[in-house]
């Protein structure tokens, strides 16, 4: 499967626990994003980086996430001290372009889905 | 925040239909896309148009665009069951040098 991938797929967690999630975009895009979906909405952005570079970041990302493409490959999203409200679903996508645009299709994972209790 | 607007909400037809959904945006564009989600899943790209284009075809899908009117509509000809799902409309910015952002969606069941 040459797609995007997510890890896990689903994550039960207790308020205040860290939690992390891994996304192995398609292996020649350069450019992964992560997006957040709660039930009912239209996924919303949250980063994005063009090869390691973390070069957007949403005001909806507060200091208590934390993103890295360490290699420019895979990438994590951690959230620390979980709250209630973090509960959604955390969405990958990869593409190819240029820097600094945001042209083409993107290719989503399946997704990664937080509860917290 | 979120730049489109799907119209309607959540649409249910029946199968051999065509289902039509609406999107709205605010500032200038690049490009529009549309998505399609099943429950629980993540999306699915379905097709492009750019902001000189006016309409575009791809199997018993047809979008329009109005840039002068800021929306764009998706027709889905002859709806199966398996056109259930939700369908999201994605912006970028004018010089496309801003991420996706989407609309909330339209839900659409088609009965069988």
């Amino acid at each position: 499967d040459t797609g995007v991938s997510q890890n896990p797929r689903h994550k039960i967690t207790k308020r205040g626990q860290n939690v992390t999630f891994r996304c192995d975009p398609i292996s020649e895009h350069n450019r992964l994003y992560w997006y957040r979906q709660t039930l009912g909405q239209g996924p919303e952005f949250l980063t994005y980086f063009q090869n390691e570079a973390q070069l957007e970041k949403s005001r909806l990302l507060s200091d208590r996430f934390s993103a890295e493409r360490p290699k420019g490959s895979f990438s994590t999203l951690e959230i620390q001290r979980t709250e209630q409200g973090d509960s959604a679903m955390y969405l990958c996508a990869s593409s190819l372009g240029r820097i600094g645009t945001h042209t083409g299709e993107l290719f989503f994972g399946e997704g990664s889905r937080l509860t917290v209790l | 925040s979120q730049q489109g607007e799907e119209d309607p909400q959540a649409l249910s037809i029946q199968e051999g239909e065509n289902a039509t959904m609406n999107c709205s945006y605010k500032t200038s564009i690049n490009n529009l896309q549309w998505y399609r989600q099943n429950s629980g899943r993540g999306l699915v790209h379905l097709i492009l148009i750019r902001s000189n284009e006016r309409e575009k075809h791809s199997g018993r899908l047809r979008v329009t665009l109005d840039t002068s009117k800021k929306s764009s509509s998706l027709l889905i000809t002859a709806s199966r069951a398996a056109d259930t799902a939700s369908y999201f409309c994605a912006t970028d910015g004018n010089s496309g040098n801003t991420p996706l952002v989407f609309g909330k969606g339209t839900r659409l069941s088609v009965i069988a």
